[in-house]
Order: structure tokens, then C-alpha cells, then sequence
């Protein structure tokens, strides 16, 4: 249980163009999904949290006009890359944290297996 | 500010060899935490995790962490590295809405 998926696993575009990435939750609700950007050999960082039916909370210095989310539906998130550009190309996860989850493991989230964006 | 710690970046070992990697975390409740491990491209995936109790805690691949309170550790232990453990390790927290993670150890297994 407790699966995360993300779609595509890789994607190459121009610069200048928008890309879209899909975070999942496969067999649980989530009203609140995150999404990390991770440079290589670097460890994760929290770009913003993703809650259903309102607007995402961005991390300080994240750009919410360049990284736009839409958390639609209680499975789904998305972000999307808008003019993306060669600094974008980065590894991107998501997590999402389990509705029926009991106070004991209120704070495990489940992660995606990534998003290799390159931008050229 | 809650924070974490891997003070070790690169970490040998010989195949066959134990495993200690090093986790200090600070946090002023009590914390929820876990170890994960990460090949290269590839996702996170949950090597164990530690939210009350035993604090000895057993995870898969034949990992286990133990939680020290008094000196806020969380520290992954291995008896016998396989070739296939090189990999990133990462400690983190769940504290509130948040994960917080360490930095990363990057292990390389020598045959």
C-alpha cells in the first residue's frame, strides 16, 4: 500500500517551453502532497506543499509563476514547469502524506519515484 | 529550528564489512524518523522508521537504526555490506507538516 507515482519518469524539452509533470497517490487519498527538487549529489529540497482545493504554499526564493501546482483531486498534483530553462533541469519528487493516516505516522510521507527533467 | 545532521559525506567500506552512518537531529518534540536510500536516478525507498517505542528499530535489506534521546541520534547500522548497499542514504525528521532532511552519505562498497 501506500504507492506514489509520477509520470513521465523522464523528459527532455526546448527552453522556452512548459513542461508538466504528475504526482499520483495509487491507492490512498492525499490532501496534502510536496514537491522537492533534488540537484545532483545533493540532498532534497522542499519547493512547496501541495494541498487539494487550494493554493500551494511555496518555500521561501521558490518561484510560483515559474513552478506552477494544481492539486485537482485528492490522487492528483501537478506541477508545471512553465518557460523552462537549462537551470530547470533538475531531478523533481513528489511525496504525499496518507488521509486515513493515525496520529502515529501523521508525519510519513510517501514519495514518487522522481522526474528527470533536462532542458535544452 | 529543526535540522539535521549526516556529518559523514563519503563513507568505504569493504564488502562484507559493518555499517555505522551517523545521523544527529534537532528537534524539540519527539521526533518521527527515517532512513532512506537512493540509487543513482532513481526515488527514494524507505529503508526503516522510528515513531515510538523500541528503539531499536529493524528495517529491510537487513538495516537497523537505533534512537538515542540523550544524544539525538538516529545512527543506520549494517553487520555485513552487500555490494549492492552503494548507494545515497538519507536520514530525515517528520516534524509537523515538514520532512527535514540530512544532507546525504554517499557509500561506496569496495569488493
Amino acid at each position: 500500500g501506500a504507492v506514489v507515482s509520477q509520470h513521465p519518469s523522464r523528459v527532455i524539452c526546448k527552453s522556452g517551453t512548459s513542461v508538466k509533470i504528475e504526482c499520483r497517490s495509487l491507492d490512498f487519498q492525499a490532501t496534502t502532497m510536496f514537491w522537492y527538487r533534488q540537484f545532483p549529489k545533493k540532498s532534497l529540497m522542499l519547493m512547496a506543499t501541495s494541498n487539494e482545493g487550494s493554493k500551494a504554499t511555496y518555500e521561501q526564493g521558490v518561484e510560483k509563476d515559474k513552478f506552477l501546482i494544481n492539486h485537482a483531486s485528492l490522487t492528483l498534483s501537478t506541477l508545471t514547469v512553465t518557460s523552462a530553462h537549462p537551470e530547470d533541469s533538475s531531478f523533481y519528487i513528489c511525496s504525499a502524506r496518507d488521509d486515513r493516516s493515525g496520529q502515529s505516522s501523521y508525519n510519513e510521507q510517501f514519495f514518487g519515484p522522481g522526474t528527470r527533467l533536462t532542458v535544452l | 529550528a529543526q535540522s539535521v545532521t549526516q556529518p559523514d559525506i563519503h563513507i568505504t567500506v569493504s564488502e562484507g564489512a559493518s555499517l555505522e552512518l551517523r545521523c544527529n537531529y534537532s528537534y524539540g518534540a519527539t521526533p518521527y524518523l527515517f532512513w532512506y536510500v537512493q540509487s543513482p536516478g532513481q526515488g527514494l525507498q524507505l529503508l526503516l522508521k522510528y515513531f515510538s517505542g523500541d528503539t531499536l528499530v529493524q528495517g529491510i535489506k537487513g538495516f537497523e537504526a537505533e534512537f538515542k534521546r540523550s544524544q539525538s541520534s538516529f545512527n543506520l547500522r549494517k553487520p555485513s555490506v552487500h555490494w549492492s548497499d552503494a548507494a545515497e542514504y538519507f536520514c530525515a525528521v517528520g516534524a509537523g507538516n515538514q520532512f527535514y532532511f540530512g544532507t546525504g552519505t554517499s557509500l561506496t562498497v569496495i569488493p
